[in-house]
């Protein structure tokens, strides 16, 4: 299977607070893409993982993608107000080689001032 | 702005009816794609349109939804016949000339489609 899982589903944490999200498949990926989501907005591309062990870091938020291959993080640092979204995890859907993607079901993530 | 533009940004429509989606992509961008949010099954593909060729509409849900491009730009999604399940935000997203799996996909804001 190609899914995603996402977690936790809902995140509700205070200005200042750390908090990580986890993106999970049974099967491996070749890349693996993280994207926030404002509303009535469509989604925008944070970063893009490639190579298993990687890390990646925008500003506050630190982008991992698991040894195997199977598995990444988002962790941000600080969370502050203008943190607050949608955040989506997404796969190529393996054969393709163009934007075919699969999302994970998201995880809401709402930071109080 | 120079961003993938989506018209119109709400629709309500009768069950029955017919409605069309309107996108314009990045100029440039030859690969077009169309998705569906709905709060049941998160973000689904529908299409893909490389030029004016949709080489994959597997995600396309029922013979009801169809979508052309015309001039490799301006994409219609239309939905015949709608029913109160095709209520969703319909997002178009464009990327760059290239066949890299991994070209950035830009989103535009979207329709609510609202099926009454």
């Amino acid at each position: 299977t190609q899914l995603l899982e996402q977690s936790p589903q809902f995140l509700s944490i205070q200005e200042g607070e750390n908090l990580t999200v986890y993106c999970n498949s049974s099967s491996v990926f070749s890349s693996l893409q993280w994207y926030r989501q404002e509303p009535g907005e469509g989604p925008v591309l944070l970063v893009t993982v490639v190579t298993g062990g990687e890390v990646k870091k925008l500003k506050r938020l630190t982008f991992q993608f698991g040894d195997a291959r199977k598995d990444s993080s988002l962790h941000i640092t600080a969370a502050q107000p203008g943190d607050t979204g949608l955040y989506l995890c997404a796969r190529t859907v393996g054969g393709t080689s163009y934007g075919k993607l699969t999302f994970g079901q998201g995880t809401i993530l709402t930071v109080h001032p | 702005g120079a961003g993938v533009s989506q018209s119109p940004s709400n629709k309500v429509t009768e069950k029955g009816k017919d409605v069309e989606l309107r996108c314009d992509p990045i100029s440039g961008h030859t690969a077009l794609y169309w998705y569906r949010q709905s709060l049941g099954q998160g973000l689904e593909f529908l299409i893909y349109f490389q030029g004016n060729s949709a080489p994959d509409k597997s995600g396309l849900p029922s013979d009801r939804f169809s979508a052309e491009r015309t001039g490799g730009s301006v994409s219609t999604l239309t939905i015949q016949r709608t029913q109160q399940e095709d209520s969703a935000v319909y997002l178009c997203a464009s990327s760059a000339p290239g066949r890299r799996k991994n070209s950035p996909l830009h989103f535009g804001n979207g329709t609510r489609l609202t099926v009454t």
